[in-house]
């Protein structure tokens, strides 16, 4: 089966401050995708990465794409309290099978 | 308009009863889901249909069973709700080949 892994699965930071969010996967696959969900609502999707070296970004959000080192990252650049939120990489195995990595909770401090 | 709509958004039930919750998406998209989000956060596939026709099953329970009248519906009936079902049961829909996917606001199911 599937293993989709993320780390960290907590990050506490301070605005104005750069991380990167981790997703590993097993089994190889080049469709991979970013979700944002924030406290008791529903996921949003955020980027869609089709292809080896694909990388998208959206304002401080930055998303790429490693197929051959199952690897994909999403950066974030210059912190905001606005970007707390619980981010879910997901990999999609046949076209219409999702497994979902298991969420990192980022918590944007002032 | 709301793109993907579950009814309904909460669901308190006890031990034993039978419940249905739906979803319709008026998005257009072939292929709609229905996943689990336990206490934990975490999400886990149920089913998969493409233009009616169930793709995925995952290992559920089955006392679950999805219903698709049409590509814009997915209905999940659950027999015999047990406590661990509570959780939220978010539906889907996507647009293949490789469309990322549109997700309804969820279902809370509370088991008692």
């Amino acid at each position: 089966e599937l293993k989709v892994e993320q780390n960290p699965l907590f990050l506490s930071m301070q605005e104005g401050k750069n991380y990167t969010i981790y997703c590993n996967y097993s089994t190889t696959s080049d469709r991979l995708y970013w979700y944002r969900q924030d406290p008791g609502k529903s996921l949003e999707s955020l980027f869609v990465l089709l292809s080896n070296g694909a990388v998208k970004q959206e304002g401080r959000l930055m998303a790429s794409l490693d197929t051959k080192a199952r690897l994909s990252t999403l950066h974030i650049t210059a912190a905001v309290h606005d970007l707390s939120a619980t981010y879910f990489c997901a990999v999609d195995l046949t076209g219409n099978q999702f497994y979902f990595g298991t969420g990192t909770s980022l918590t944007v401090i002032p | 308009d709301t793109a993907v709509s579950q009814t309904p958004k909460y669901l308190v039930t006890q031990m034993g009863n039978d419940k249905s919750i739906k979803c319709e998406q008026n998005l257009g998209h072939d292929t709609m889901y229905w996943y689990k989000q336990d206490s934990k956060k975490f999400l886990k596939i149920m089913f998969s249909y493409n233009n009616k026709e169930l793709i995925i099953n995952e290992t559920v329970p089955n006392r679950f069973s999805p219903k698709s009248p049409d590509k814009a519906h997915l209905n999940l009936h659950i027999n015999s709700l047990e406590l661990g079902d509570s959780a939220v049961y978010f539906c889907a829909s996507s647009q293949q080949p490789a469309g990322g996917q549109y997700f309804g606001p969820g279902t809370r199911l509370t088991v008692t």
